[in-house]
């Protein structure tokens, strides 16, 4: 069974751009849930789709923002990229429902914004 | 809101020998999932062990058991017979249930405590 795929693995990107990260769920799975992941802050979370609704939200800006395919694969955009979004974003898949409450992480995108 | 400490920013232990890392959590809920998670260099995040809040029992896997301490809302994990393919980063993590967290699905997570076994 494949894992949770992410891509790209590794991005540059300017202050201002805008990025696009993408995650494929592991088969099955109707949950992706969304963290960044930062040295001073630690893992926090971003926002959570459930059969292409946004189910959960983090505290993030509004920079932040995602969506979900109806074949579960999830993106999030980062507009206006700030010093400060510099991070390992991973993503996280499940069933999203009942007592199974495991999540499966992909191995990240790791984004540095100069 | 939840919270969770883990206390212990780095820790190492000789191969085989066993080593114990610290986690509370705070929180109102009676109803939540505490996980051990491990992150190696390759940065895949790993779900070591779970503990249901509502089970008495410890959970164990294998070399990897935990001490839950519901009053204290304490939950430490305790790694026997460390490898060296057990250096990684922990994190301690929440996660709300029941019906009340309705279909929250968030982790909380701690800063984690990074691990080094040494041959």
């Amino acid at each position: 069974k494949a894992g949770v795929t992410q891509t790209p693995r590794y991005l540059i990107k300017t202050r201002g751009q805008q990025v696009t990260l993408s995650c494929s769920p592991i088969s099955g799975h109707r949950s992706v849930s969304w963290y960044q992941q930062t040295p001073g802050q630690g893992l926090q979370f971003l926002f959570e789709y459930f059969s292409e609704t946004q189910r959960n939200k983090g505290n993030f800006p509004g920079r932040f923002s995602g969506r979900q395919f109806s074949n579960s694969r999830s993106e999030m955009n980062v507009s206006t990229l700030e010093l400060g979004d510099s991070a390992l974003y991973l993503c996280a898949s499940s069933l999203g429902q009942g007592a199974n409450t495991e999540a499966f992480f992909g191995q990240g995108t790791r984004l540095t914004v100069v | 809101a939840q919270t969770v400490t883990q206390s212990q920013p780095e820790m190492s232990v000789q191969e085989a020998e066993t080593v114990t890392l610290s986690c509370t959590y705070d929180t109102s809920e009676s109803n939540y999932y505490l996980f051990w998670y491990k992150q190696p260099p390759s940065r895949q995040m790993i779900l070591v062990i779970r503990q249901e809040a509502y089970k008495q029992q410890n959970a164990t896997e294998n070399r990897f058991s935990v001490n839950f301490q519901k009053a204290a809302k304490s939950f430490s994990l305790k790694i026997s017979d460390s490898q060296l393919g057990d250096t990684a980063m922990y994190f301690c993590a929440f996660m709300k249930t029941g019906a009340n967290a309705g279909n929250n699905r968030k982790l909380i997570w701690g800063l984690g405590t990074s691990l080094a076994v040494n041959p």
